[in-house]
């Protein structure tokens, strides 16, 4: 089956703990991106990779680091998580960067910093 | 930076009724894309309907449909015969490409479908 897996669905966290959220696709998407949702404040993307090994700010980057070593995989790292990173993660996948090629999102990742 | 506005926080409609949720953008852009995705309360996000800026014929899939007034920089979604399941926030979202791969979603409506 064609999807994208994050994990884990819900983690709960202390504050400045390193913590990984996976992302993996199984469907040779180029594309890849992380937004974090916030209530009354939509979808908002955090970094994105055009390719393996290319990767870009999306409009909230701070605190927050990715790598996309390989083509299905593009972790999301927090190196010191504080509060104020608490949110549901969604990871997404298509095709290409065009927008002829639909999202695919993962199932989000609920992420509580204490 | 684009920007996308949904000026509804919340709306109901009951069941087999018509509902339009509102859009708004902003760009300098001539080619761009826009989305309607759905979260019904599993989360899971699930693309309505897409509409590419160079055709002037609106997008339809089956219930749902959109009117795309290009001047005015609006994109609403009429959902037709509402049934339950149309429970959910909607997003409306905004993709250009030029020069910056970002994806700019709205702030979300919560439609609640009334028995």
């Amino acid at each position: 089956e064609a999807q994208v897996t994050q994990n884990p669905r819900y983690l709960i966290t202390v504050t400045g703990k390193k913590l990984t959220v996976t992302c993996s696709q199984n469907m040779n998407h180029e594309y890849m991106s992380w937004y974090r949702q916030d209530p009354g404040l939509g979808l908002r993307q955090i970094y994105y990779s055009m390719n393996v090994e290319v990767t870009d700010k999306g409009d909230v980057p701070e605190g927050y680091k990715v790598s996309r070593k390989e083509k299905r995989n593009f972790p999301l790292i927090l190196e010191s998580p504080s509060p104020n990173q608490t949110s549901l993660y969604f990871c997404a996948s298509s095709l290409s960067a065009g927008g002829l090629s639909p999202l695919h999102f993962g199932n989000g990742t609920r992420l509580t910093v204490t | 930076a684009q920007t996308v506005t949904q000026s509804q926080p919340e709306m109901s409609v009951q069941e087999a009724e018509t509902v339009t949720l509102s859009c708004t953008y902003d760009t300098s852009e001539n080619n761009y894309y826009l989305f309607w995705y759905k979260q019904p309360p599993s989360r899971q996000m699930i693309l309505v309907i897409r509409q590419e800026a160079y055709k002037q014929q609106n997008a339809t899939e089956n219930r749902f449909s959109v009117n795309f007034q290009k001047a005015a920089k609006s994109f609403s979604l009429k959902i037709s015969d509402s049934q339950l399941g149309d429970t959910a926030m909607y997003f409306c979202a905004f993709f250009s490409g030029a020069g910056s791969y970002q994806l700019t979603f709205g702030k979300g409506t919560k439609l609640s479908v009334i028995p």
